[in-house]
């Protein structure tokens, strides 16, 4: 089982539509990133939490530490979401410090049509 | 400002071939990570490096694969006896200062290694 795991693997979805996508961890982290990967692109992050929630324009991030879960909603969506979404956790160790490398979720392929 | 670079953009090898990646960080960033991403997976950790010594060579799957950072600056991925496999895109990134929590990593757009 991969220690980050996204679902769902692909979404589609109409221009407007409220759009949720989740992440899953079973290490204990220091941060949690969301990212996006346009296609022949490079990678772009979103956001980086440690807790709570964050909000960039139409793009909300949520974590529980707790259940260690985390999701990207993107709201009132446009084709230009279009991209893949990828979930990745910088992990710590016992004594609680963080490693330097981040892991990452197999990423969630995200089509919106106009 | 100048944002990670890498090169070749795209790189066509054959089997058995040794190639060099190169990567350029952000300026006076510290933190720089390759990771390798195979077609439709998330990107993999290979290694990192805070300054001229690499931290972490954790993720390097076996002793075909090797990277230098000889100033602190600049730093190249080596793949000696290239295998089908080692076909991925690879990933340079970089960080400001000691990796730590709140770090933010900065990627470059990547270089496309084929290996036929």
């Amino acid at each position: 089982k991969n220690e980050v795991e996204q679902s769902p693997q692909n979404l589609t979805a109409q221009e407007g539509e409220f759009i949720t996508i989740n992440c899953s961890y079973s290490v204990g982290i220091s941060a949690l990133h969301w990212l996006q990967q346009h296609p022949g692109g490079g990678i772009v992050s979103l956001f980086m939490l440690s807790s709570g929630k964050k909000k960039h324009g139409r793009l909300i991030a949520t974590i529980n530490i707790q259940e260690k879960h985390s999701s990207l909603h993107i709201t009132a969506s446009h084709p230009r979401d279009s991209a893949v979404y990828i979930c990745a956790v910088k992990a710590r160790n016992a004594g609680g410090t963080s490693y330097g490398k981040l892991t990452f979720g197999q990423g969630t392929i995200l089509t919106v049509h106009p | 400002g100048a944002g990670v670079s890498q090169t070749p953009s795209n790189k066509v090898t054959e089997k058995g071939k040794y190639v060099e990646l190169r990567c350029d960080p952000i300026s006076g960033h510290t933190a720089l990570y390759w990771y390798r991403q195979s077609l439709g997976q998330g990107p993999e950790f290979l290694i990192y490096f805070q300054g001229t010594g690499a931290a972490d060579d954790s993720g390097l799957p076996n002793d075909r694969f090797f990277a230098v950072r000889p100033e602190g600056s600049v730093s190249t991925l080596k793949i000696q006896r290239t295998e089908r496999g080692d076909s991925a895109v690879y990933l340079c990134a970089s960080s400001l200062g000691v990796a730590g929590a709140q770090e933010t990593q900065y990627f470059g757009p990547g270089t496309r290694l084929l290996v036929l």
